[in-house]
Order: C-alpha cells, then structure tokens, then sequence
C-alpha cells in the first residue's frame, strides 16, 4: 500500500540554525497537507500543497511540493524554540481520507 | 477556524471494561469524521473513517468488534473501545473535515483522548 516516510527523524537544532523535513511518497499524489504537533498536543494543519513545483511561504517556513509530486520539503529559517514540535505530512488516500508520514521531531536548543 | 472537541481528555480505566470517547465539530458539520490512534513518539495511524448515517470503514488490521463507532448526527461521532486492555492504552484522537473550508480536504483536529487501562 501507499508509504509515506520522513526524514529525519529527529533533529536537534541551536536557534537560529535552519531546518528541514523531507515527506516522500511511493506514489503520486493529488495534494499533501503539513501539520504540527506540539508535545502533548494534537496536530495542527499548516498549508497544503496542490500544484507540481508549488511553493508556499509562512512567515518563516517554506513548503515546496516536487514537480513529480511525490515528495515535498518543510524549511524553517532561524529556528526559534517555539518551532519545537513534531512535524508531520498528511496525504489522501481515497477519497476522503489521510494517512501521514511518520513525522520528524525537532528540538530546538536556546 | 473550525473546532472539533473530545470528551474526555483523559481516562484511566480497569481492565475489561469499555470507554466511549466523543468527537464532536463545534461550529460546522462533518458528514466524514476520522478516528487515530497515536503510541508515544509515533505517527498517527488511522483507525477507521466514521460515515454520518452509515457503518464505519475500518482499516486493515483494526478490529471492529473491539472499536465500536457510531456516527449518530453530523456533529458527533463516538468510539467504544470495549473489553479494553493494557496494550489498549493509546492516545486517540478524531478529525473532522469541514467540506465548506477553504482548504475542502483540511482535517481538523481533537484535542485527543489518552487512554491508560490498568
């Protein structure tokens, strides 16, 4: 069935150092949503992604989706500690619903 | 934005016993609602997809026997966990999606339930 991995895992960062997550999928997709997870937290959606070579900027983080669109990037620029959280994707499968990738953790060290 | 609650947060409970978890979409209607279940430090796996008006779809490997959902109205959906035991023990959480958002696939989030069964 349809794998959606991340990379990395985790990731420790100083702040003020930038970050990136890497969501890829096995197959094609129509869209791809990102979401945030504080600690003890429920995800919480960011942006979603349509369009091949999308790119879409909040603030300090940049979403691309990959012209093939089966992968896409989460950058955060000049970290800051309250980025700390587990960042997800989510991709459709189905008509409705969402499966998600298997989050990157990230620690942001003051 | 759209809201989705979870009653309740947090449950403790024996072993053999059943919890029924709430889900319910504050200020729009969803006709789809959706149930996760998150282990510590994992993703989140999709349990089953709760339909208003009809039976539930389960994913592979999900008993539905064990986990009874009952979408009774377009603002509330319901989980059983019934017979529960330790390795029940989870962080549940719905989403809900608002098909008059902005974003017409965006899944709102509960607030989760952690559930420990003793």
């Amino acid at each position: 069935g349809q794998q959606v991995m991340q990379i990395p895992q985790y990731q420790h960062v100083q702040e003020g150092e930038d970050f990136t997550t890497y969501c890829n999928s096995s197959t094609t997709l129509s869209n791809i949503q990102w979401y945030k997870q504080r600690p003890g937290g429920h995800p919480v959606f960011l942006i979603q992604l349509v369009k091949s070579g999308e790119v879409k900027k909040q603030k300090r983080l940049t979403f691309q989706f990959g012209e093939a669109k089966k992968n896409s990037s989460l950058h955060i620029t000049a970290t800051q500690t309250t980025d700390v959280g587990t960042y997800f994707c989510g991709v459709g499968r189905g008509t409705y619903k969402y499966i998600f990738g298997t989050g990157t953790r990230l620690k942001v060290l003051a | 934005g759209a809201v989705v609650s979870q009653h309740p947060s947090r449950v403790i409970c024996k072993s053999g016993t059943s919890v029924k978890i709430e889900c319910r979409s504050l200020d729009f209607q969803a006709t789809t609602m959706f149930w996760y279940r998150q282990f510590p430090k994992q993703s989140l796996m999709l349990m089953a997809t709760s339909n208003e008006g009809s039976k539930a779809t389960y994913e592979q490997g999900v008993e539905k026997d064990k986990f009874l959902i009952n979408h009774a109205s377009l603002t509330l959906s319901t989980l059983t966990v019934t017979s529960a035991h330790p390795e029940d023990s989870s962080f549940y959480i719905c989403s809900a999606r608002d098909l008059g958002g902005k974003f017409t696939d965006t899944q709102y989030f509960g607030p989760g339930t952690r559930l420990t069964v003793l």
